[in-house]
């Protein structure tokens, strides 16, 4: 099982460019990285996912380096709203994929 | 537009009372799961269930079991509450393969008493 590690929280200004790093030393060669958002009294939601290289879409870019031992959420230009707690997730492929979650990084956006 | 249906939001339950959290989804898809969420622990996996009646055990599966007769439905039982099994719980469903994106209820939160 490939575990995760992310940092617990972080803290950062309305327009600024976010960057979360994940570390997953142990990732298997099938597995995907996938990133969720959770606002309080909700569920996770998805954002992203990728394999390898860079990935984007219309709310986030994520990197991931050559040797996949980790990988980068980046949100431009953060709003309050984006306050909320980000996961990482990397792929178990034993039949069915699971979920496991860590802990998540507490982002706090500041006006 | 997707959705997963959890039966409650909020539920206060006695010690001892057996209690079932209800869970639909209307993707068709083959996995559904129960998490527990509590502060600073992140979201675990209790049970998660690949195929109607099939079932596997998360990671803190303890005091819990599951059901799963219908592929849209998923039911977490306590079977005798307790205090420590105060938490908010959430569903889950996804599709197979590696990578699918997973679909959340939005919670309900327990408290047993």
């Amino acid at each position: 099982l490939a575990k995760t590690t992310q940092p617990i929280s972080m803290d950062s200004y309305e327009g600024q460019e976010v960057n979360i790093t994940c570390s997953h030393n142990n990732i298997a060669t099938n597995d995907y990285i996938t990133w969720y958002q959770q606002f309080p009294s909700q569920g996770p939601r998805f954002i992203i996912q990728g394999y390898k290289t860079k990935v984007t879409n219309e709310v986030a870019s994520l990197f991931i380096p050559a040797d996949r031992k980790s990988s980068t959420l980046s949100l431009p230009r953060v709003s309050l709203s984006d306050t909320a707690v980000y996961y990482c997730l990397v792929g178990e492929e034993k039949g069915t994929y699971k979920y496991i979650f860590g802990t998540g990084t507490r982002l706090k956006v500041l006006a | 537009d997707v959705k997963v249906t959890q039966s409650s939001r909020y539920l206060v339950k006695r010690t001892g009372e057996k209690v079932f959290l209800e869970c639909v989804q209307d993707m068709d898809h083959e996995n559904m799961f129960w998490y527990r969420q509590d502060p600073g622990l992140g979201l675990r996996l209790i049970y998660f269930s690949y195929d109607v009646k099939m079932k596997e055990k998360g990671d803190i599966p303890e005091g819990y079991s599951v059901s799963r007769e219908k592929k849209e439905r998923f039911s977490l039982i306590l079977e005798s509450a307790s205090t420590n099994q105060t938490s908010m719980y959430l569903c889950a469903s996804s599709g197979t393969g590696v990578g699918t994106e997973a679909f959340f209820g939005q919670g309900t939160r327990l408290t047993v008493v």
